[in-house]
């Protein structure tokens, strides 16, 4: 099944403790990208990478960092969270130019203590 | 990418059409015009797309004016899983930066 997973789920954290939120495509989508989605905000972009080893900032990347090894994934780094960074977590696919509609993973429910 | 304007909640009959506005005045010529859908928490859900045609697939039709400054929307015969937040976004297809969501229209679907 074609499909865009996130791991975890759901955490719990504390502050200044680092962690990664795992993304991975299996429809060898050329474009993936991070969102968050905070009450009266909306989504707003992190990161978005359109190939391997290419990523650029979104609209809200402080606070984060990604990279893009491989194809499939492309996970997003918290070096150090903060309170403020307590959100919902979207990671998106597309398959590239003209066929760019996005593919939503399930989402990742951070809380930051 | 042009910004867009919708409405925040409307509210239709199960069964009903619902016609979901949106008004992005400022488009210009190369940005194509993309509606998502999210189902309360869930991520974001492709719906349909287009650039100056109308176009139709299985789950919806997407209306857009002649100077293509407005769009509708519409989901022939609305069920309660529509319920949703509805977004109009507007974007040059090659434009990888900024995918711009916006606030949306919460669809409320009433049996």
């Amino acid at each position: 099944e074609a499909q865009v997973t996130q791991n975890p789920r759901y955490l719990i954290t504390v502050t200044g403790k680092k962690l990664t939120v795992t993304c991975s495509q299996n429809m060898n989508h050329e474009y993936m990208s991070w969102y968050r989605q905070d009450p009266g905000l909306g989504l707003r972009q992190i990161y978005y990478s359109m190939n391997v080893e290419v990523t650029d900032k979104g609209d809200v990347p402080e606070g984060y960092k990604v990279s893009r090894k491989e194809k499939r994934n492309f996970p997003l780094i918290l070096e150090s969270p903060s309170p403020n960074q307590t959100s919902l977590y979207f990671c998106a696919s597309s398959p590239g130019p003209l066929r760019e509609t996005q593919y939503f993973g399930p989402g990742t429910r951070l809380l930051v203590l | 990418d042009a910004k867009t304007t919708q409405p925040p909640s409307m509210d239709c009959a199960e069964g009903r059409a619902a016609n979901l506005p949106c008004n992005h005045s400022t488009i210009s010529g190369n940005e194509y015009v993309y509606w998502y859908r999210q189902i309360h928490s869930q991520g974001p859900q492709y719906i349909i797309h287009g650039l100056k045609n109308n176009e139709t697939n299985e789950m919806a039709s997407l209306i857009i004016t002649e100077d293509r400054k407005s769009s509708t929307l519409i989901l022939p015969h609305a069920t309660l899983r529509d319920t949703a937040v509805y977004y109009c976004i507007v974007r040059v297809p090659y434009n990888f930066n900024k995918f711009y969501f916006g606030s949306g229209t919460k669809l409320n679907v009433k049996p």
